[in-house]
């Protein structure tokens, strides 16, 4: 079992609909939780963080944090083409490895105008 | 604004050979750490550097070793390349030897041949 799962997609929504992205974990340890987006030959850039259950909200982007299920989520309103993606989980487990961020193997998104 | 700055873009080697990469954190930050990303999957963790020292590793072996200088730039040393080397390798710069999200930079594209 993998430390950080994602479906892998690809996952297709129409502009302007909600696109809805999960991420699993198996280690109960894990603390924080974040989100990075990646297109296509460029570089993961962090796009949100969670740290509580709950929502944390940002714009468009909606993080989903249930510690007692490991389980993270993040939410796109009004997707937009430009949403289209690799969208990367990823996970720190604070205090022994605080510094180390374990990722998911992302979840491909795309926007269709 | 100093973002993350790698060097080379791309690279190709040969099989058995060494190959050093580059990385000049995001100004304001002190800690480095590097990933390998293959075609498809997540970064993978290989280690973080911070104070000078190497604070975590990964599972890669020892062929790949590191380097972080007093200006907090790193180096990332691969000896005795093997084809499955082959990949993105990332780095990723955070401050306090802890990572509240990465600021990527733009990768190194390695390629063994």
């Amino acid at each position: 079992q993998k430390e950080v799962e994602q479906n892998s997609g690809p996952l297709s929504v129409p502009e302007g609909a909600i696109a809805s992205l999960n991420c699993t974990y198996s280690d109960r340890g894990s603390q924080s939780f974040f989100w990075y987006r990646q297109y296509s030959g460029k570089s993961p850039e962090l796009i949100m963080f969670i740290y509580s259950n709950g929502d944390k909200e940002d714009g468009r982007f909606t993080a989903q944090l249930n510690k007692a299920s490991q389980y993270v989520s993040l939410l796109i309103r009004d997707s937009q083409p430009s949403d289209s993606a690799t969208y990367l989980c990823a996970v720190n487990h604070w205090s022994t490895n605080a510094g180390k961020s374990t990722f998911g193997d992302g979840t491909t998104l795309t926007v269709k105008p | 604004d100093a973002g993350v700055t790698q060097s080379p873009t791309h690279l190709i080697k040969t099989r058995g050979q060494q190959v050093t990469l580059r990385c000049s954190p995001k100004s304001g930050h002190d800690t480095v750490s590097w990933y390998q990303q293959a075609l498809g999957q997540g970064p993978q963790f290989i280690f973080q550097y911070y104070e000078e020292e190497e604070r975590q590793r990964g599972n890669f072996p020892d062929r790949f070793s590191g380097h972080q200088f007093p200006n907090y730039s790193s180096e990332l040393n691969v000896n005795a390349l093997l084809l499955g080397d082959s990949a993105l390798y990332l780095c990723a710069s955070s401050f306090g030897g802890r990572s509240y999200g990465y600021t990527f930079g733009s990768g190194t594209r390695l390629t063994v041949v």
